[in-house]
């Protein structure tokens, strides 16, 4: 089955520590974004990617980093930078090439900061 | 850049009664929007979506929107609300950046909770 797979789904980090979570689709899409969800904030772009190699910050990224580095992996590292980080994390994809398209969305990873 | 906003952030109805969530875009230019329903802790799954085709959109699960120009509205309906339709629903736009990417932002959602 096409989608969207997004690991682990529960992930607890130590403070100071950095943590990666894990996002692949095998739905052949261009555009991957990841977004951070707290209650009451909606879904905030952190990073989002269009073509190998290349990416974008969005709105909140500060704390933390990505790569590109193939067309089906879009990983997002959580720095120790980042002062607030457990939250739920959305990864998506879109084909990215018209603005119609929608996005398709992971599971999720639940981050918690102990 | 554009953006959408969500008016109300909770929301109660009845079993059987309308469902209307609210939804706000601010654009000069035809937007693309999308409505998405996310169940508690897992991913969010795309309603529908406006593409200029029609102004009223049918989407899954019962729902349409129906986009209004004059209000810069595109708001989500139900005739009927079940049990099953509590969820949070999110209002989305889809926007080139300054680099010629596609770039979707979301409204801060609406949660839906469903009266027996």
């Amino acid at each position: 089955d096409g989608g969207i797979t997004q690991s682990p789904k529960y992930l607890f980090r130590k403070e100071g520590q950095n943590v990666t979570l894990s996002c692949e689709q095998n739905l052949n899409h261009d555009a991957m974004y990841w977004y951070r969800q707290d209650p009451g904030q909606g879904l905030r772009l952190i990073y989002y990617s269009q073509i190998v190699n290349d990416f974008q910050k969005g709105d909140i990224a500060e704390g933390y980093s990505v790569s590109r580095e193939k067309k089906e992996s879009f990983p997002l590292t959580v720095t120790s930078a980042q002062k607030n980080p457990t939250a739920f994390y959305l990864c998506a994809s879109s084909m990215g090439q018209a603005m119609n398209t929608e996005a398709f969305f992971g599971q999720g990873t639940r981050l918690t900061v102990v | 850049a554009q953006s959408v906003t969500q008016l109300g952030s909770h929301v109660s109805v009845s079993e059987g009664a309308l469902v209307l969530l609210r939804c706000n875009y601010s654009s000069s230019v035809p937007p693309y929007l999308f409505w998405y329903v996310q169940y508690p802790n897992q991913g969010l799954q795309l309603l529908l979506k406006y593409t200029s085709a029609a102004t009223l959109v049918k989407g899954i699960n019962g729902f349409e929107a129906e986009f209004k120009k004059s209000e810069t509205s595109f708001h989500l309906t139900k005739p009927s609300a079940h049990m099953s339709d509590a969820a949070e629903y999110f209002c989305a736009v889809s926007d080139w950046d300054s680099g010629g990417y596609q770039k979707v932002t979301f409204g801060t959602g609406t949660k839906l909770q469903v009266i027996p």
